[in-house]
């Protein structure tokens, strides 16, 4: 069965640092998220992403990060200059339109860790 | 604007004994609503999806959710515990009802399940 995978699992880095964090959405799949989950805190929608733009952010998707579809496979976010509060679980999520519904397959996530 | 409010934030519960895992949600049209399950250290996996078609959904492993409009309420439950349900549970509703939406997640309930 076709897979969400993201790279790398745990990611640690130094504040101010840039990190870039990379997605495989599934094949077919038009459409791409970004999501995040801080330490004991619900997930958290930063932005979504189709036909080489993004559609939507919140709020928390400020000028530090940005999105990108370098390739036909890979989806990646980056954040210019890491923060503590960065700190976060970031799960990539891709979704094809079935017509009826907008179902969401999400990758594993990757644990970013600011020092 | 969509919400979702998971009542309890844990709910214990010893094996082979029902799971009820409690979910209002908030929509300004017939909403898409979805549980997802995440598993320590794991990702975010589809236990079951509302998309309009019938107000009892069943979802994998047992689990299944209703539906009522008149109660803005979807809950999650299963008739008969086992040791591996133990994992956060997240009530979730589509932004929009078409593609590429973002999904709202509730704040999560922890079920705990007793020898």
């Amino acid at each position: 069965e076709p897979e969400v995978t993201q790279t790398p699992s745990h990611q640690v880095t130094q504040m101010g640092q840039e990190v870039i964090l990379r997605c495989v959405p599934i094949s077919n799949h038009l459409y791409f998220y970004w999501y995040r989950q801080i330490l004991g805190q619900k997930v958290e929608f930063l932005v979504s992403f189709y036909n080489n733009e993004i559609s939507e952010k919140s709020e928390i998707f400020d000028d530090q990060f940005s999105v990108e579809r370098p390739d036909g496979s890979n989806f990646t976010l980056k954040i210019r200059s890491t923060k503590l509060e960065d700190s976060a679980m970031y799960f990539c999520a891709s979704s094809a339109w079935t017509g009826t519904y907008n179902e969401q397959f999400f990758g594993p996530g990757t644990r970013l860790t600011v020092l | 604007a969509q919400s979702v409010t998971q009542l309890d934030s844990h709910v214990s519960v010893s094996e082979g004994t029902p799971v009820l895992l409690r979910c209002n949600y908030s929509s300004s049209y017939s909403p898409s609503l979805f549980w997802y399950v995440q598993h320590p250290n794991k990702g975010l996996q589809l236990l079951l999806k509302y998309t309009s078609a019938a107000t009892l959904v069943k979802g994998i492993n047992g689990f299944e959710a209703e539906f009522k409009k008149s109660e803005t309420s979807f809950h999650l439950t299963k008739p008969s515990a086992h040791m591996s349900d133990a994992a956060e549970y997240f009530c979730v509703v589509s932004d929009r009802d078409n593609q590429g939406g973002k999904l709202i997640f509730g704040q999560g309930t922890e079920l705990s399940v007793k020898p």
